[in-house]
């Protein structure tokens, strides 16, 4: 069965310490890869993408993520966090034909001053 | 350019009574999306429009949830009776276009449902 599987519900980081969320997927075809960003009162924001090409993704505010195929991965890291960046961040995965996204449960960020 | 807006942002009402979401898509955006978010778990799909047709509702959990798209522009969802476990955070999201590589989806803040 297709799915996401972000293992950590919650992530307390000190602020300006390096972030890597976790993302593995089970999922059939070529996965199109995902991740976004809920932060409090606001909708779901794209953060970056992955299609193909190059596994090293970079995204907005400062954030990147590296497909791996090997290991089904897709981590999502930022070497210094901002206490701005507390929020909750989903992975996805979907094919080329619609925005059908299955999803990870999202993981929560928190953010030590 | 407004974003995709969702009505109402919170929602309490009690077992059996019937709710109506509405999302105001993002102005020339043919397909339209929604998911829900069941407490603590993940985004979960219900249904996709193109215009105003059904793409595909295969994610709608039961009878008890209608979505319509009147011509196309906002759409809405409405829940009748509603129960317990319905709810959850109710997001919308809308494209220009169907596919994930020739196009972004934008999402709404979605609609907090409580029912009691």
């Amino acid at each position: 069965a297709q799915s996401v599987t972000q293992p950590d519900i919650h992530i307390t980081v000190s602020e300006g310490a390096s972030l890597e969320l976790r993302c593995n997927y089970s999922y059939g075809a070529t996965p199109y890869l995902f991740w976004y960003v809920q932060s409090p009162g606001q909708g779901l924001q794209l953060l970056l993408k992955y299609f193909s090409g190059d596994t090293l993704v970079q995204g907005i505010k400062g954030f990147e993520a590296e497909f791996k195929r090997s290991q089904s991965s897709f981590n999502l890291r930022k070497p210094s966090v901002h206490w701005s960046d507390a929020a909750e961040y989903f992975c996805a995965v979907g094919e080329d034909s619609n925005y059908q996204l299955i999803w990870g449960a999202g993981t929560k960020l928190i953010i030590k001053p | 350019e407004a974003g995709v807006t969702q009505f109402p942002s919170h929602s309490v009402i009690e077992k059996g009574q019937t709710v109506t979401l509405r999302c105001d898509p993002i102005s020339g955006h043919d397909n339209l999306y929604w998911y829900r978010r069941v407490m603590g778990k993940e985004i979960k799909f219900l249904l996709h429009f193109v215009k105003e047709s059904k793409q595909d509702e295969s994610g709608m959990p039961n009878n008890r949830f209608l979505a319509e798209r009147t011509g196309g522009t906002y759409s809405t969802l409405k829940v009748q009776p509603a129960e317990l476990e319905d709810s959850g955070v109710y997001f919308c999201a809308s494209s220009q276009y169907r596919g994930l590589g020739s196009t972004e989806a934008f999402f709404g803040q979605g609609t907090r449902l409580t029912v009691v």
